[in-house]
């Protein structure tokens, strides 16, 4: 594998289900991000995790829940979602978490809750 | 409050033409901007950047233009061709603010 992974690649849930979603990086970068992308709105920032420390939450409720229990591993524990929730959430890495470096993005998953 | 905005959602061009999408930004402090490209069931892929100590940058056929008094950016890519179909994001960061911004996206198709 190569690049940034993310599975599953779809996922519908009811709103009583609990999921994770899983990303994992194969390029040795130090920090990682989810992104949620819903239709005709720019990405936004979720999470950011540098060097496996939660730096930055972006008001994000807390149905979602992230874990990055190594550099190379991201998750996103899901519980209790609205059909809002339902988006495309993206998932980066990138080599130090700085503002100028190019963010590495997977394939993303397509949740959709109902 | 959106500090990044893409106004055309759509683009469509023949091959062989210019495509010009558009950003623009609200914050002075940004510095530093980028231009992803997204095709469908795929993720963003970085494409061409710029800092503000450029009006511009080149890679092959695709040009940024930054133009820092109208906080405003344009991506030019010429010919164009019909796998440029996608949707490209432009985000824009600063050296304080350890994140970026992005926009909501332009959907290019280019027709043969």
């Amino acid at each position: 594998e190569t690049g940034v992974t993310q599975t599953p690649r779809h996922l519908v849930m009811g709103m009583t289900n609990k999921k994770s979603l899983k990303c994992e990086q194969h390029l040795g970068h130090n920090a990682m991000y989810w992104y949620k992308q819903s239709a005709k709105k720019p990405l936004e920032l979720m999470f950011v995790y540098s060097l496996e420390e939660r730096v930055e939450n972006n008001s994000v409720p807390s149905r979602f829940s992230p874990e990055c229990p190594n550099s190379s591993h991201l998750f996103l524990h899901l519980h209790t979602l609205q059909p809002e929730d339902s988006a495309l959430y993206l998932c980066a890495s990138s080599q130090d978490q700085l503002p100028y470096n190019e963010q590495f993005f997977g394939p993303g998953t397509r949740l959709t809750v109902l | 409050d959106q500090q990044v905005k893409q106004n055309s959602p759509s683009l469509s061009v023949q091959e062989g033409r210019i495509s010009i999408l558009n950003c623009d930004y609200t914050n002075s402090m940004f510095d530093y901007f980028l231009w992803y490209k997204k095709y469908p069931a795929e993720g963003p892929t970085f494409l061409i950047s710029i800092s503000s100590i450029k009006d511009k940058n080149e890679d092959g056929r695709f040009t940024v233009f930054l133009n820092k008094s109208a906080k405003h950016l344009s991506l030019h890519i010429v010919p164009s061709q019909p796998g440029d179909s996608a949707v490209y994001f432009c985000a824009a960061s600063a050296n304080n603010f350890n994140k970026f911004y992005f926009g909501s996206g332009t959907k290019l198709n280019v027709k043969p």
